[in-house]
């Protein structure tokens, strides 16, 4: 069966620090990767997504960027953080449509 | 914006049905409504999707309207750990979907 890991689960950090969350996929090949952040009381917002290595969407232009060196490995990344970059972030996996999200990481910038 | 519309809180007790509406009156031909749910602090969990016909699965069924401008996620028998936010989205099949989660529904399953 597919299992989705996130890590961190927590991290604080604080402003203008670089940023490295990391997602990988077990159980599968080929999957389409995403990147959401969820703010505090909001919905989900999605950052990237990917259909392959190299290959990189970005939906929403911010301080953020995304990388996928290998088939089942997603990383988020930012060279100088902002308070604004808070929030619940969230990996996804998905071969067809039904995405299937990890548990999370949960960044707190101060 | 979710494109789609669900009361911010229900109350159901434990043991009985669970029903959850949205309404998606815009929904387009090929768009599918998928249900997902999160407790607290957890990724959200995929329930069941469907297109125009009921679905059933070992979590809910889904109740779609025969328009599709409405759907009904049925909890048939509700547990504690059944409480959490059921979110109701619209995602076109074939799409690398940008699910667009909006404020849910904050189901509360009491004793």
């Amino acid at each position: 069966s597919q299992t989705i890991h996130q890590w961190p689960a927590t991290l604080v950090q604080p402003v203008g620090s670089p940023l490295s969350l990391e997602c990988t996929v077990e159980g599968t090949s080929n999957p389409n990767l995403y990147w959401y952040r969820q703010a505090a009381g909001r919905g989900l917002q999605l950052l990237f997504y990917s259909v392959g290595i190299g290959q990189i969407s970005s939906e929403v232009p911010q301080n953020l960027s995304a990388s996928r060196p290998q088939d089942r490995q997603f990383i988020l990344s930012s060279k100088k953080l902002l308070l604004s970059d808070s929030g619940f972030y969230l990996c996804a996996w998905s071969l067809a449509d039904t995405q299937y999200f990890g548990p999370g990481t949960r960044l707190t910038v101060l | 914006d979710a494109k789609t519309t669900q009361p911010p809180s229900m109350d159901c007790a434990e043991g009985r049905a669970a029903n959850l509406p949205c309404n998606h009156s815009t929904i387009s031909g090929n768009e599918y409504v998928y249900w997902y749910r999160q407790i607290h602090s957890q990724g959200p969990q995929y329930i069941i999707h469907g297109l125009k016909n009921n679905e059933t699965n070992e979590m809910a069924s889904l109740i779609i309207t025969e328009d599709r401008k409405s759907s009904t996620l049925i909890l048939p028998h509700a547990t504690l750990r059944d409480t959490a936010v059921y979110y109701c989205n619209r995602l076109r099949g074939g799409s690398q979907g940008n699910l667009i989660f909006g404020k849910g529904t904050k189901l509360s399953v009491k004793p």
